[in-house]
């Protein structure tokens, strides 16, 4: 069983529709993901969190807003979302950031919000 | 720069066969290796990684990957196929090398077990 765990599974929104992902870790993990992933293909990284900050933006497009309220939630906002944006949204965790105290360790996936964009 | 490659998009194997997915990489400083797998309609699970230490790295569900350098590769393994690995698998490096804080994913293979 997965010790991260993503709010809802499934999602189906209008173009101009406002929801949110939901992430919760009860590890004590000081880093958290984003990642979309399309079917078959590996996941691309999103944001990065660290210590609640946001750490690394991969030039994700505004209609998609992280926060990160504490340590072990992570959101997800979205509005204004085109068709493309259907995918599996992925969050993950880990002890710590790469980089960050010499952090080596492995992610820690939840299940995925399967998004769909009408 | 860095890459990790699995030159196989799909592998088919007979179930009790012994079964290996390939990987290769490149970094410029030391690797960190990590297997990943995902089962359908789920998330990725970690398997196995490699940081230092001994070149055969034993991970979950009795799966095992070598980590050989002068090759650059770093192959899943096991000895014998189950039905139930049938899944995408994902082969995942970090350069220890510099402050890069991303991994960097191959594309994946599918492995299928066949009964």
């Amino acid at each position: 069983d997965t010790e991260v765990t993503q709010t809802p599974k499934h999602l189906v929104m209008g173009m101009t529709n406002k929801k949110s992902l939901k992430c919760e870790q009860h590890m004590g993990h000081r880093a958290m993901y984003w990642y979309k992933q399309k079917a078959k293909k590996p996941p691309e990284l999103m944001f990065v969190y660290s210590y609640e900050k946001l750490s690394i933006n991969e030039s994700v497009p505004s209609r998609f807003s992280p926060e990160c309220p504490n340590s072990s939630l992570l959101n997800l906002h979205l509005h204004a979302l085109q068709p493309e944006d259907s995918a599996l949204y992925l969050c993950a965790s880990s002890q710590d950031l790469f980089g960050l105290a010499r952090n080596t360790g492995e992610l820690f996936f939840g299940e995925g919000s399967r998004l769909t964009v009408l | 720069a860095q890459s990790v490659a699995q030159p196989e998009d799909q592998v088919n194997v007979a179930e009790g066969n012994p079964l290996t997915v390939k990987c290769t990489y490149s970094v410029s400083g030391n690797p960190y290796l990590f297997w990943y797998v995902q089962y359908p309609n789920r998330g990725l699970q970690f398997l196995l990684k490699y940081i230092t230490g001994d070149n055969l790295v034993k991970g979950s569900y009795g799966f095992e990957a070598e980590f050989n350098k002068s090759q650059t590769s770093f192959h899943l393994k096991k000895p014998s196929a189950l039905v139930s690995d049938s899944a995408l698998y994902f082969c995942a490096v970090r350069d220890s090398a510099g402050n890069n804080r991303k991994l960097i994913w191959g594309l994946g293979t599918s492995l299928a077990v066949n009964p």
